[in-house]
């Protein structure tokens, strides 16, 4: 099975500022890479599917990049409803598993 | 726009068995993925499995195969997690999500989740 490690695991940051949270799988899975945002209490809610790719309605402050085993996902002009945990998850091959997780807090 | 709407918490003690369902609605999931991810109270997001509702092909994560079955009913629009023999360990919020069907049939990542199922299990 495909592992995938975040890093790190708890961010923190102020309103204005960009982030970027990395993933790293344990082998080569191409551009197979989604990212989802999770806020306390809700269901995930999916950013970003073939590594770089936005779903619909997702805003362009979202960006994602990378490609083989090294991955991340960039967060310009953070705003307070940034606060969240964040997941990255392949689909190269079964099963399509999460990284840990990385929760973002905003000063 | 598609909804994926899950039925409601369940309590359970442990050796009985469940089924939870998701339901799509603006949708009819022919050519759709629909997968089932738990999170435990506090952790993360873990995959369990995933169904194609055009031919039912299904997969499960070996963490979870032989201990839940994924089925889905194309007609009614609506995906299936069973347990047979719940166990406390299973306490968890069970998401179901749609994964749009991608290069070779194969499923992208989720892009449509429904709201969560709570399962809780207790002596």
């Amino acid at each position: 099975d495909i592992q995938m490690t975040q890093s790190p695991p708890t961010l923190s940051a102020s309103v204005g500022d960009r982030v970027t949270i990395t993933c790293r799988a344990s082998q080569g899975i191409s551009n197979y890479v989604g990212w989802f945002q999770q806020k306390p209490g809700r269901a995930p809610k999916s950013l970003i599917y073939a590594t770089s790719i936005l779903q619909s309605g997702v805003p362009s402050k979202f960006s994602g990049s990378g490609y083989g085993t090294n991955f991340s996902l960039t967060i310009s002009s953070l705003q307070p409803e940034d606060s969240a945990t964040y997941y990255c998850q392949h689909y190269h091959s079964y099963p399509h598993s999460f990284g840990q997780g990385t929760k973002l807090e905003i000063k | 726009e598609v909804q994926l709407v899950q039925s409601g918490a369940e309590v359970k003690k442990p050796g009985e068995s469940l089924e939870i369902s998701c339901k799509g609605f603006g949708d009819t999931f022919k050519n759709q993925w629909i997968g089932w991810v738990r999170q435990m109270p506090g952790k993360g997001l873990e995959w369990m499995g995933i169904i194609y509702f055009r031919d039912y092909d299904t997969r499960y994560s070996p963490s979870f195969e032989g201990h839940v079955t994924i089925s889905g009913d194309r007609s009614i629009a609506t995906a299936y997690l069973q347990w047979k023999s719940l166990k406390a360990s299973d306490t968890a919020i069970y998401y179901c999500a749609r994964a749009p069907e991608g290069m070779g049939s194969t499923p992208r990542p989720f892009d449509v989740w429904g709201q969560g199922t709570m399962v809780t299990v207790s002596s």
